[in-house]
């Protein structure tokens, strides 16, 4: 059962554009929402994470907003870069869902010049 | 410190053979996870330890999946009598505990032919 809806599953934006990724998640009980980057043959590098305690969190150019009552959240990268070309997955993690993480499907993003 | 490592980065084998992947958490963590990725999914969860034992093994799919951390360390996954359908990326992660954050290996992309 898909417990994290990820969208779009691609996007391209210009350099200097801000990609805006979304994830749904049906399970109340979780309770960190990490995001990960991940270039070809690597694996998921953390990005930034949020606790539902708060409605947004920056760190550098990603911003997390989340908005707890309708289960959503989202990634914005502010003044993208070619560099950020990469696949992000969404996540999340509660303690009935145990130690799992229950990623998204992915999303590919591309920042062209 | 070095991140987490796993080897062989690549492995092809036929169906029917038995594998063993091997993955190095950061030395200190004490929990450990395996996670399976199939082309343009993002990663599920296997199965996770809490030092020597499997806390979590509900995600391995079938009894051809097993896992062990004898030592509280390094963990080997163990994939009997493969099937083409095992074909996908094998993600170790480890942490200092179970609500910090994962950091992932590079990954084992197993084949079966």
């Amino acid at each position: 059962q898909q417990q994290v809806k990820q969208s779009p599953q691609s996007l391209i934006v210009q350099k200097g554009g801000i990609p805006i990724i979304n994830c749904a998640y049906e399970n109340t009980a979780f309770d960190y929402f990490p995001w990960y980057q991940q270039f070809p043959g690597k694996g998921p590098a953390l990005l930034i994470a949020i606790r539902p305690d708060v409605s947004e969190k920056k760190e550098g150019r990603f911003t997390i907003s989340f908005n707890k009552s309708a289960k959503q959240f989202s990634l914005h990268i502010m003044d993208s870069q070619p560099g950020d070309s990469a696949t992000y997955f969404c996540a999340a993690k509660g303690e009935t869902s145990g130690s799992r993480l229950t990623f998204g499907e992915g999303t590919q993003l591309t920042v062209n010049p | 410190g070095a991140g987490v490592s796993q080897t062989p980065s690549n492995k092809v084998t036929e169906k029917g053979k038995y594998v063993e992947l091997r993955c190095d958490p950061i030395s200190g963590h004490t929990a450990l996870y395996w996670y399976r990725q199939s082309l343009g999914q993002g990663p599920e969860f296997l199965i996770y330890f809490q030092g020597t034992g499997a806390a979590d093994d509900s995600g391995l799919p079938n009894d051809r999946f097993f896992a062990v951390r004898p030592e509280g360390s390094v963990s080997t996954l163990k994939i009997q009598r493969t099937e083409r359908g095992d074909s996908a990326v094998y993600l170790c992660a480890s942490s200092l505990g179970y609500r910090v954050e994962a950091f992932f290996g590079q990954g084992t992309r197993l084949t079966v032919v």
